[in-house]
């Protein structure tokens, strides 16, 4: 079966400063999701990457799909405490379905 | 607005007890989803649907059961079968269960059984 590894497991940032999330796959990703999670709450849907190389941005917030598309990266620039929070990756295993699994997920901690 | 919305935020149970949580989205979404969530163990799949009056297991369905009849609403039951039912619990909706549709969240029904 196909598995999701997120790193790291927890990151603590200063205000200002860039880090990267990543969300490796046991198999070939046939579409990746980043979701966004406040402690206690639903997931908000970040972006979805399909294509190999393929790369989104939003606002602060790049997610990149690797060209084998067994790795996927979130990079956040200029963090802010509004980037606090728990990010889950996605996947679709196989592509048949909408069905997805989830990586264990990787809590931000931003420092004011 | 649309969205998807799951009651209660909070709920307690004794040990033997079924619970239903509930889940209702006027997205008119044909598929919908429940998920278990973890301290450490990410999001795992209970049951989905894909359209009414079908559903389907996913990777956790043990001491759970679920129903569709209608389109916005799916309701978990939690029975008393269910070892381990205290837990997070999250339910979602995609346009439909082929394709690459993202999946919309409800805020998540906390249950704890003592």
């Amino acid at each position: 079966s196909q598995e999701l590894e997120q790193s790291p497991q927890s990151l603590i940032v200063q205000e200002g400063k860039n880090l990267t999330i990543n969300c490796t796959s046991s198999k070939t990703l046939y579409g990746l999701y980043w979701y966004k999670q406040k402690y206690g709450e639903g997931l908000i849907f970040l972006m979805m990457l399909q294509k190999g190389g393929e790369e989104k941005s939003h606002e602060k917030i790049t997610a990149k799909l690797d060209e084998k598309k067994q790795q996927s990266s979130l990079h956040i620039t200029a963090s802010q405490p509004s980037h606090a929070g728990i990010y889950l990756c996605g996947a679709v295993p196989g592509g048949a379905t909408n069905k997805l699994i989830f990586g264990t997920g990787t809590l931000l901690a931003v420092q004011p | 607005d649309g969205g998807i919305t799951q009651s209660p935020k909070y709920l307690f149970r004794k040990e033997g007890q079924n619970v239903t949580l509930s889940c209702e989205q006027n997205l008119n979404h044909d598929a919908m989803y429940w998920y278990r969530q973890d301290p450490g163990q990410g999001l795992r799949l209970i049951y989905y649907s894909q359209i009414v009056n079908d559903f389907q297991k996913g990777d956790i369905a043990e001491g759970y059961s679920v129903s569709r009849e209608k389109k916005e609403s799916f309701p978990l039951t939690v029975t008393s079968a269910q070892k381990n039912p205290t837990a997070f619990y999250l339910c979602a909706s995609s346009r439909s269960l082929a394709g690459a549709y993202e999946q919309y969240f409800g805020p998540g029904t906390r249950l704890t059984v003592t």
